[in-house]
């Protein structure tokens, strides 16, 4: 049964130190996306990608932080330096292209103290 | 206005009703439509996936709108394991990204 892996699956941290969460998405698939969801806001997109390229990511705040994809196999996403606002629960999601359902990895939950 | 409304819950029910969600969306150029549901602390997880007039899958139908702009989920003989936040997507198509609703929460009560 293939499933989104997500490390780490939980991260306290400092304010000010950088966080680095990792995402595998489900092999042959070519969209990923990374999400924050938090009580207040839902989900929220923060970055998009197919084939590797990133085609949006204008819910990340830019200036702290980043998302890539160095291969097909791994997502990475992130925050430096970490705020305590930046606390929440990062989910990475990924699918078989434009229009197709998506699949949720159990996310990351960060907690910046 | 968000691009994709939902009921605002939360719904309380007994054990075997049935219960009805509602989903709006705004923009006329969506292509395809979903149902997810959310489990507290865990991920959404993809319940239906919703085309042309709509499906059915056991317990659960979906119907889609699309001149009103409108898609349903309903839920029959209700379980206490249907307690969840109930998730509509919409996905506004040419390669773009899904737009979630806010959510509507279910307590399926004994």
């Amino acid at each position: 049964d293939a499933r989104v892996t997500q490390t780490p699956r939980h991260k306290v941290t400092e304010m000010g130190q950088e966080v680095t969460m990792r995402c595998q998405p489900i092999l042959g698939h070519n969209t990923v996306f990374w999400y924050r969801q938090t009580m207040m806001q839902g989900l929220e997109l923060l970055a998009y990608f197919r084939n590797r390229a990133p085609l949006d990511d204008s819910g990340m705040p830019k200036d702290r932080f980043s998302a890539e994809m160095p291969d097909a196999t791994l997502a990475t996403l992130k925050i430096q330096p970490s705020e305590p606002r930046d606390s929440a629960v990062y989910f990475c999601a990924s699918g078989r292209g434009a229009g197709y359902e998506q699949y949720f990895g159990p996310g990351t939950r960060l907690t910046v103290t | 206005r968000k691009e994709v409304e939902q009921d605002p819950g939360p719904f309380n029910v007994p054990e075997g009703a049935t219960v009805a969600f509602n989903c709006t969306y705004s923009n006329s150029a969506s292509q395809s439509f979903f149902w997810y549901r959310q489990d507290c602390r865990k991920e959404p997880k993809l319940l239906m996936s919703v085309y042309s007039s709509g499906n059915e899958d056991g317990r659960f139908t979906a119907q889609l709108n699309r001149a009103s702009q409108y898609i349903s989920l309903l839920i029959r003989d209700s379980k206490l394991s249907d307690s969840a936040t109930y998730l509509c997507v919409v996905n506004r198509g040419n390669g773009q990204n899904f737009v979630f609703g806010p959510g509507t929460r279910l307590s399926v009560l004994p």
